[in-house]
């Protein structure tokens, strides 16, 4: 959905290093996601916020971080990246209005690799 | 533990033919159940969503789904596949107030 956008689009790096992945939407949705995708797993939830001042961690936050900087803007970090965080990361967004379970609009994903 | 099954990696039909992509959960209470499908190098598309009334549920591209509590399963579902409906679909459910959860996917190839 070009209305989620997320950069890079691919990224390698080495083990160690601390990389920041970047969501931005312009569907003016409160609610933001992160997910990795790994083959055979599906799409498993790192971090949610549901408004600019509220975190929340998912399943999977252990070696991640987020800021949500803006409404718009939602990015993930890696403080020390290592090798099984190599997946391809998803950012979606959802309207809060209505019904809270509401479907997520997602962007196009970022392929990390950490050799 | 709450969890959703898609049981087949990969569903291989040809072009013209009824396709059906399976999907069971494993939920407390009434879930919200959803399919979502993703092309290569694409993000997750939204195709439909149940989310209370009428067991079949109609969605985009001629997909529909058919909820049946009895035996917790959402199957997915178009009575003439194309070519260009191959892709990775994905179920997944939400259930009351907890946070979406994906089944693994299934790869779904339409072959002319």
């Amino acid at each position: 959905d070009a209305d989620v956008t997320q950069t890079p689009r691919n990224r390698i790096t080495k083990t160690g290093k601390r990389i920041m992945l970047e969501c931005s939407q312009t569907k003016g949705h409160d609610r933001m996601y992160w997910y990795r995708q790994d083959p055979g797993l599906g799409l498993r939830l790192i971090y949610y916020s549901f408004d600019v001042k509220d975190i929340n961690k998912g399943e999977i936050s252990d070696g991640y971080s987020v800021s949500r900087q803006a409404q718009a803007k939602f990015s993930l970090s890696l403080e020390s990246a290592i090798p099984n965080q190599t997946a391809l990361y998803f950012c979606a967004t959802s309207d809060a209005s209505g019904s809270i379970y509401n479907e997520q609009f997602f962007g196009p994903g970022t392929r990390l690799t950490v050799l | 533990a709450q969890s959703v099954a898609q049981p087949e990696d990969q569903v291989n039909v040809a072009e013209g033919n009824p396709l059906t992509v399976k999907c069971t959960y494993s939920v407390s209470g009434n879930p919200y159940l959803f399919w979502y499908v993703q092309y290569p190098n694409r993000g997750l598309q939204f195709l439909l969503k149940y989310i209370t009334g009428d067991n079949l549920v109609k969605g985009s591209y001629g997909f529909e789904a058919e909820f049946n509590k009895s035996q917790t399963s959402f199957h997915l579902k178009k009575p003439s596949a194309l070519v260009s409906d191959s892709a990775l679909y994905f179920c997944a459910v939400i259930p009351r107030g907890g946070k979406l959860i994906f089944g693994q996917g299934t790869e779904l190839s339409v072959k002319p």
